[in-house]
């Protein structure tokens, strides 16, 4: 079943603003990822934050992680128009003793207009 | 470049065919999943294969049929689909590795294929 949501579905910003996509999930996690996918194509990894950790920077990103609301956030600041793309959440939904099964959500759309 | 190779990138076939996609990687990783991405819908976990067996067969109609024969490659064999079967199917490898929190296998993150977009004629 379908672990993590994003939220919102569609952003649209002007290049230079700052875009923050939210995710929400379930089940207790050991950590979340953040992927990117272009249009068509295949998903990119972009971050991992850890159970035990509450925020990570990556360059222009910064995602933040609170496991008491279930919830995380990515931000990207200073949007380049090269940033538009979808953008998904995936937590660890693998049972105890089984496999790492990665369980997305739909997307956020992200439009940066130059 | 993201060291998971699938092939072909386009497909098109009619409902009686058969075809299969294969998906290759590079990075030495355990574990291969297929995944079904159709618009508007989250992505779709299919199958998982971790140590060359099939740990995972989430509801997939028969006409799909996965294959692992070894820890690098991974196919999906095809036939007689059905045009809402028309999508961009992604495959991904992880390495899973160690346990956490409760026991649940700790892993890193999944590297994707570029994806193969098929159509059901």
């Amino acid at each position: 079943s379908q672990q993590g949501e994003e939220d919102p579905q569609a952003l649209s910003i002007q290049e230079g603003e700052n875009a923050t996509m939210n995710c929400s999930y379930k089940t207790s996690i050991n950590n979340l990822q953040w992927y990117r996918q272009n249009s068509g194509r295949g998903l990119v990894h972009l971050i991992l934050i850890r159970s035990n950790e509450r925020e990570k920077h990556s360059g222009r990103l910064r995602v933040t992680l609170d496991t008491s609301k279930k919830s995380s956030s990515l931000l990207i600041t200073a949007s380049r128009a090269a940033d538009t793309a979808s953008y998904f959440c995936a937590t660890d939904a693998g049972r105890s003793g089984g496999s790492y099964i990665p369980t997305f959500g739909r997307g956020t759309s992200l439009i940066v207009h130059p | 470049e993201t060291g998971v190779t699938q092939t072909p990138r386009h497909l098109v076939m009619g409902m009686t065919n058969k075809k299969s996609l294969k998906c290759e990687q590079h990075l030495g990783h355990n574990a291969m999943y297929w995944y079904k991405q159709s618009a508007k819908k989250p992505l779709e976990l299919m199958f998982v294969y971790s140590l060359e067996e099939r740990v995972e067969n989430n509801s997939v109609p028969s006409r799909f049929s996965p294959e692992c024969p070894n820890s690098s490659h991974l196919f999906l064999h095809l036939h007689t689909l059905q045009p809402e079967d028309s999508a961009l199917y992604l495959c991904a490898s992880s390495q899973e590795k160690g346990y956490g929190t409760g026991g649940k296998i700790m892993n890193t993150e999944a590297f994707f294929g570029q994806g193969t977009r098929l159509t059901v004629v």
